[in-house]
């Protein structure tokens, strides 16, 4: 099992430009996450997903997008870049949600710089 | 507003000795706190969690201890060897509320010296 992978690994962008973050994970975990972390800071969860085709906001969400076609895959759109935007970019599954002990397993992360 | 707080950035340690790793919460809701370990380029990894319903949890050289009525956890690791040195974030959880989103503290920077 290669758990969760996220591609790329590195990106610099222009102000202005736009880019898909993938994200994969091959546990059949129903619950998918979006984090973003800022130096010096803890991870802000940015949208999570429940299911394909089920997407929800969540602490930071402003300036991006996410969809959720399938179990395996949650991406998350960057459109009209900004400098604010510069961080490392996390995703993470779990088999279940509410009520739930089990946990977060988290990719490698994508480390984006927006110029 | 920070929910989760991890007041102290970093902790210097000698091996074989005790590291103390803490952290504060303000929501009365939390009921289920985790730690995670994290390394240099890597994602974070679960390390340990704990329920409100329990006041401590053990793991090998890893135990949590939880005060409700302080709002306060804390991470002991014992002994602490150099393969421990990374970056530890505590996590909350409302179960009951937040469908699986954690609040994550800042962080806190662990070194181990051999």
């Amino acid at each position: 099992n290669a758990g969760v992978t996220q591609t790329p690994k590195f990106r610099i962008l222009k102000i202005g430009q736009s880019m898909t973050l993938q994200c994969t994970q091959d546990m059949n975990h129903n619950y998918m996450y979006w984090y973003r972390q800022d130096p010096g800071m803890g991870l802000k969860l940015i949208y999570y997903s429940v299911g394909a085709g089920i997407t929800d906001k969540g602490e930071v969400p402003n300036g991006y997008n996410v969809s959720r076609s399938t179990t395996e895959d949650f991406p998350l759109r960057l459109e009209l870049a900004a400098p604010s935007q510069t961080s490392v970019y996390f995703c993470a599954s779990s088999y279940s949600g509410p009520a739930s002990t089990d946990t977060q397993y988290f990719g490698p992360g994508t480390r984006l710089t927006v110029l | 507003d920070q929910q989760v707080k991890q007041n102290s950035p970093s902790l210097s340690v000698q091996e074989g000795r005790i590291s103390i790793l803490n952290c504060d919460y303000t929501n009365s809701m939390f009921d289920y706190f985790l730690w995670y370990k994290k390394y240099p380029a890597e994602g974070p990894t679960f390390l340990i969690s704990i329920s409100s319903i329990k006041d401590k949890n053990e793991d090998g050289r890893f135990t949590v201890f939880l005060n409700k009525s302080a709002k306060h956890l804390s991470l002991h690791i014992v002994p602490s060897q150099p393969g421990d040195s990374a970056v530890y974030f505590c996590a909350a959880i409302s179960r009951v509320t937040s469908y699986g989103k954690l609040t994550f503290g800042q962080g806190t920077i662990l070194t181990v010296h051999p």
